[in-house]
C-alpha cells in the first residue's frame, strides 16, 4: 500500500471525447508523475509535475494536459481521444529529485472504443 | 537519450529454483536504476534502487541486483522462486539530467510452475 490513490480505476470513452484522470499523492509528496502504460509494454512516462508547476515532459502530443493542486494531487487530461490512448494510466508520487523513490497508485484502466 | 533493454520477454520457473532477469541500460552518465514488480491488475511496487555505492544491492522479497558498468547490466536474481513471485518485472533507469523521469525497459513476465 503506497498511498497513491487513483481514480477511477476503470473508464470507458469513445474516440474523440475527453478524459479526466484523477490522482492522489502520498502523505509529504510535493512531485507527482504520469506514465501511460499500453497493453504488453513498459510504462512510458508522459510528465512530471512539481509544486504546481510542469517539470519534464516526455513524447506526448498538447492534447494531454495536466494539473496539480495546492494539495499536490494531480489530474491528467487528454482530449480528442484516440483508440490508440488505451492503456493503464499510472500515477506516482514523491519528494522530488531523481534519489527520491516514485510511489505508484494501482493506476487507471482507459478504453477507447 | 537513455533506454532500457529487457531482451526475456517471459521466463518459466519452477517453484524453489533461482531465478535472473536480465536488464541493460544506455546512458551517458551514472544511472540510477530500480526494479518493479507489477501484479495482475496491480501498479508498480519497488524491489530494489542502485544509486551508488555498494554494487550489489539487496532489496524486498529476498530479490538482489548487481549492477555492471563495463556490461551497462543490473541483473535481478532470487535465489528461490516462490509461485507468489509470478508477476511482470520492470527494471528502469532515472537520472537527475533526465528531469527524474524514470525510462522503463518492456518488462519480464515471470510463470512459477509447482
Amino acid at each position: 500500500e503506497t498511498g497513491v490513490t487513483q481514480s477511477p480505476t476503470h473508464l470507458i470513452k469513445t474516440r474523440g471525447q475527453q478524459v479526466t484522470l484523477r490522482c492522489s499523492s502520498q502523505s509529504g509528496h510535493n512531485t507527482v508523475s504520469w506514465y501511460q502504460q499500453a497493453l504488453g509494454q513498459g510504462p512510458q512516462f508522459i510528465f512530471q509535475y512539481y509544486r504546481e508547476e510542469e517539470n519534464g515532459r516526455g513524447n506526448f502530443p498538447p492534447r494531454f494536459s495536466g494539473l496539480q493542486f495546492p494539495n499536490y494531487s494531480s489530474e491528467l487530461n487528454v482530449n480528442a481521444l484516440e483508440l490508440d490512448d488505451s492503456a493503464l494510466y499510472l500515477c506516482a508520487s514523491s519528494s522530488g529529485g531523481a534519489k527520491n523513490i516514485q510511489y505508484f497508485g494501482a493506476g487507471t484502466r482507459l478504453s477507447v472504443l | 537519450a537513455q533506454s532500457v533493454t529487457q531482451p526475456d520477454i517471459h521466463i518459466t520457473v519452477s517453484e524453489g529454483a533461482s531465478l535472473e532477469l536480465r536488464c541493460n541500460y544506455s546512458y551517458g552518465a551514472t544511472p540510477y536504476l530500480f526494479w518493479y514488480v507489477q501484479s495482475p491488475g496491480q501498479g508498480l511496487q519497488l524491489l530494489l534502487k542502485y544509486f551508488s555505492g555498494d554494487t550489489l544491492v539487496q532489496g524486498i522479497k529476498g530479490f538482489e541486483a548487481e549492477f555492471k558498468r563495463s556490461q551497462s547490466s543490473f541483473n535481478l536474481r532470487k535465489p528461490s522462486v516462490h509461485w507468489s513471485d509470478a508477476a511482470e518485472y520492470f527494471c528502469a533507469v532515472g537520472a537527475v539530467a533526465a528531469g527524474n523521469k524514470l525510462t522503463f525497459g518492456g518488462g519480464t513476465r515471470v510463470l512459477v510452475k509447482p
